[in-house]
C-alpha cells in the first residue's frame, strides 16, 4: 500500500535561517506531488505542485522553492525565513494517471521566531 | 483560473440533526473532480467523499451525501445524524485540467453541539 512521509513534524527556525522539509511516498511511481500551507483563516494554500521530475509549478510568488530530486520526494525549502513562513505545512501525493483524491502527510507546524 | 469558495467560516449542529455546508467553484473545464475533506483537532487530511463531474447521481458515503449541481457549479455537503466526532474544518477541493492541481476551500468549521 502507499505511504508518504513527511518530517520533521515541529520546527522552530530564527528568521533568517534555511528551511528545508522533506516529504517522500513509497508504493507508488511517477506521482503528482504537492506542498500546501494552511494559516490561520486562510485555508489551504496551494504553493507547488508537480507532476514529474523537472516539472514544479509555483502557485505564490514568495521565498520559498521546492524540488523533486527523485521520483517520489519532494522537499520545500527556503534561503532566509520570513516571520509570515510560519504555518503549517501539508505534503500529499496523488496518483499521475488521472483526476484521484490526494493523500495527506502528518504535516510539518513551523514557527519562525 | 479555478477557485472554490466556502462561505461559511463557521457552523453549528446539534447533535443528531442534519447540517449542509456549502461550496462553490468556478472553472472552465469540462470534465473535473470534486472532494469534501475532514481535518479534525489532530490536523490529520481525511478524504470524506468524491465526485467526478461527469456523473449526475449525487455521490453518498453512509451519513454523509452530496448535492452536485454542475451548471450552478455547487457542491455541498450533507451529513445526516450528525455525531460528536463529526465536528472538524470540512474543506471543498476541486481537481481538473491539464496540470491535475488540486486547490482547496478557506474551509468551514464545524461544531457539534451536545
Amino acid at each position: 500500500s502507499q505511504t508518504i512521509h513527511q518530517w520533521p513534524a515541529t520546527l522552530v527556525q530564527p528568521v533568517g535561517s534555511p528551511l528545508s522539509l522533506e516529504c517522500t511516498v513509497e508504493g507508488t511511481s511517477n506521482p503528482n506531488l504537492y506542498w500546501y500551507r494552511q494559516a490561520a483563516g486562510r485555508g489551504l494554500q496551494l504553493l507547488f505542485y508537480s507532476i514529474g521530475i523537472d516539472q514544479i509549478s509555483s502557485e505564490v510568488p514568495q521565498n520559498l522553492s521546492a524540488s523533486r530530486p527523485q521520483d517520489r520526494q519532494f522537499i520545500l525549502s527556503s534561503k532566509k525565513l520570513l516571520l509570515s513562513d510560519s504555518g503549517f505545512y501539508l505534503c500529499a501525493w496523488s496518483e499521475g494517471d488521472g483526476y484521484t483524491e490526494a493523500f495527506f502527510g502528518q504535516g510539518t507546524r513551523l514557527t519562525v521566531v | 483560473a479555478q477557485t472554490v469558495t466556502q462561505s461559511q467560516p463557521e457552523m453549528s449542529v446539534q447533535e443528531a440533526e442534519t447540517v449542509t455546508l456549502s461550496c462553490t467553484y468556478d472553472t472552465s473545464e469540462s470534465d473535473y473532480y470534486l472532494f469534501w475533506y475532514k481535518q479534525p483537532p489532530s490536523r490529520q487530511m481525511i478524504l470524506v467523499i468524491r465526485q467526478e463531474a461527469y456523473k449526475q447521481q449525487n455521490a453518498t458515503e453512509n451519513r454523509f451525501s452530496v448535492n452536485f449541481q454542475k451548471a450552478a457549479k455547487s457542491f455541498s455537503l450533507k451529513i445526516s445524524d450528525s455525531q460528536l466526532g463529526d465536528a472538524a474544518m470540512y474543506f471543498c477541493a476541486y481537481e481538473g485540467g491539464r496540470d491535475d492541481k488540486i486547490i482547496f476551500g478557506k474551509g468551514t468549521r464545524l461544531h457539534i453541539l451536545p
